[in-house]
Parts: C-alpha cells; structure tokens; sequence
C-alpha cells in the first residue's frame, strides 16, 4: 500500500540555522508534491509544489527538492525564525481527474531562540 | 479572496447522534474536498467533488457517512449514526483544477463521546 514517512518526532533547530525536513514515499508515482503548513487549530496553508520532472523549487527562504529515484522530497527553510515553528506536511498527487493530496503525518518543527 | 468558510467549528455529540457539517469553498473553485484529520496524523482525504459530481469517495465510509453538494457551490458532510472513532476535525478544500494548491478551511473538531 501507499506510504509516506515523515521525520515522527519533533525538529529542534536553533534560531538562524537552515532546517531540512524530509519526506519519503514507497508504492507511489507522484505527478507531483506539495508542501503545506499547519498551525495549531488551523487548517493546512500551503507552501510549495513541485512537479515530477523538476529537481529543485524556491521561494523566498524555502527550498524543496524532489528525487524521483531515491523517493524522496527535502524541505529546507535557511535563517530559520521562532515564527517558522508549526507542523509541516508533505502531499503527494497522483494527477489526473482524481487528484485528491495524500497527506504525511507531517514534522513538528520547533525554533528555538 | 475570501477563504473557505466551515461551520460550526466545535460540535461535541454522543454515539449514535448524527452530526453535520457545512462548508463554503473560495469563489470560482470547481473542486471541493472534505478530510478527516485524526488527532497526531495528517489529513485524509474521505471524498473529493468536481462541480455538482463526485469524482472520488474511495475512503468514504459510506455506511455512515454521506456529503453532497448542491448547485456546485456548498458542501455538507453527514455522520449518521456517529461512533468514537469518528472524533476528528474535519477539514474542508477547495482547489481551482488539478495540480493547484489547496485552499483550506479551519475545520470543524467533532468530539464524540
């Protein structure tokens, strides 16, 4: 069956440091990935998509790499803020008509000051 | 823009109850999803809606629970007869086509006691 992992326990980085959050897939062929932020009580913004033939994508301190081979999605945030801090999940979509997001459990990151 | 709007945002019913849920998706957007977000996990998908049509309730559990969308516009998600299990918040979506970001509601968290 479908599965993606994501880091299941909490990300402490220091205030400034580049934090890299990873998101790994087995049985799936994504057409592309996003990534999303979720706050506590709210619902999940997103941030990033990537689409299977792209390597690399930015956006302002964000980076998301995506290796097709390796199944496997990174997630970097560079100067890293206490405000970064939130739960981050990473979606996989198969494309096509049915293109409904399957979810991560998602990355509890935390930045310390 | 304004968001995707769900109500109510908190409902707490004992087992066997019904409960309903109802969400107002971004202006123009065809596609309309409902998720289930368990406590600790990421979201999943329980049926997504193209205009007025299903497009997929593969997750649905259909013996009690039920969603339309009248009009192709808003959306109600019905639990009829609700079990503990069914604690969550439910998430609400709505996208403009394939490959495009979601848009998110804040939930409604359902407690079933």
């Amino acid at each position: 069956s479908q599965k993606i992992e994501q880091n299941s326990e909490a990300l402490n980085i220091q205030e400034g440091k580049t934090a890299t959050l990873t998101c790994n897939y087995t049985n799936y062929s994504p057409a592309y990935l996003q990534w999303y932020r979720q706050d506590p009580g709210r619902g999940p913004v997103f941030l990033l998509l990537i689409r299977e033939n792209e390597k690399e994508k930015r956006k302002e301190r964000l980076k998301v790499t995506f290796d097709t081979t390796l199944k496997q999605s990174l997630f970097h945030i560079t100067a890293s803020q206490p405000a970064d801090s939130a739960t981050y999940l990473c979606a996989l979509g198969a494309g096509g008509g049915a293109d409904g997001l399957t979810f991560g459990k998602g990355t509890h990151l935390i930045i310390q000051p | 823009e304004a968001g995707v709007a769900q109500s109510p945002r908190y409902k707490i019913i004992e087992k066997r109850q019904s409960v309903a849920f109802w969400c107002n998706p971004i202006s123009g957007h065809a596609t309309l999803y409902w998720y289930q977000q368990i406590l600790g996990q990421g979201p999943k998908l329980l049926i997504q809606f193209q205009n007025n049509g299903v497009v997929d309730d593969s997750q649905l559990p259909k013996d009690r629970f039920s969603a339309e969308r009248l009009k192709g516009v808003d959306s109600t998600l019905k639990i009829q007869p609700a079990k503990l299990e069914d604690s969550a918040v439910y998430l609400c979506a709505s996208s403009l086509q394939g490959y495009s970001p979601l848009h998110f509601g804040n939930g409604t968290r359902l407690t079933v006691t």
